[in-house]
């Protein structure tokens, strides 16, 4: 079946632009996260959801970050104003419930390369 | 911040020999997940062990865990060119992930 895909799966950016990246889940999973990761490190938690509700921003870097699941699915990171520093790659991953164990196994997507110039 | 250190940061061996990953970690965990990711296929689960499990197989991957240490290993026998890739620990404390640094393993023919 389909795994998460995400979408651009490479975005340039010039520093000060606005930039919109999407996740399309696994169907069917409750679970939604986003994670960002730098060159030559693991990836660092951003924000998570379950069904449309934002349970847990708190890794998101500045309030420049900004992410929504409307409708529990699909799921939108929007960067406003980028600066270099942004630069990453945008991880997106489900799982199909909300808890730990066998079912919290996040799927992960081939994630979004951001360069900001 | 990142939780968990992997040990080493690079590991280099010949196919056939096996590789022994290591990671630790700082705080209470529900549940330890060791995961793969190459260019090709992005981050792909591996393998998930419980707090309360010490030792947990999955065809050529081995994973202990050892909770009064707050450490892991995970051991890959008999490795291929194609285990060629970064590996990274993950603790699972409330529904987040956090990763490691990763190892980074480069199998040889």
């Amino acid at each position: 079946g389909a795994g998460v895909s995400q979408s651009p799966r490479y975005k340039v950016a010039k520093r000060g632009q606005d930039v919109a990246l999407r996740c399309d889940p696994i169907s069917g999973h409750v679970s939604l996260f986003w994670y960002q990761q730098a060159l030559g490190q693991g990836p660092e938690f951003l924000t998570y959801f379950q069904n449309e509700a934002q349970l847990d921003k708190s890794g998101l870097p500045s309030d420049r970050f900004f992410a929504e699941r409307p409708e529990g699915s699909v799921s939108t990171l929007k960067i406003q104003r980028t600066q270099q520093e942004d630069s990453a790659v945008y991880l997106c991953a489900s799982s199909l419930a909300g808890t730990s164990g066998p079912r919290h196994t996040q799927y992960f997507g081939p994630g979004t390369r951001l360069t900001v110039l | 911040s990142q939780q968990g250190e992997e040990d080493p940061q690079a590991l280099s061996i010949q196919e056939g020999e096996n590789a022994t990953m290591n990671c630790s970690y700082k705080t209470s965990i529900n549940n330890l997940q060791w995961y793969r990711q190459n260019s090709g296929r992005g981050l792909v689960h591996l393998i998930l062990i419980r707090s309360n499990e010490r030792e947990k197989h999955s065809g050529r991957l081995r994973v202990t865990l050892d909770t009064s240490k707050k450490s892991s290993s995970l051991l890959i026998t008999a490795s291929r060119a194609a285990d060629t890739a970064s590996y990274f620990c993950a603790t699972d404390a409330l529904g987040a992930l956090n990763f490691g640094k990763g190892t980074s393993l480069l199998v040889t023919p």
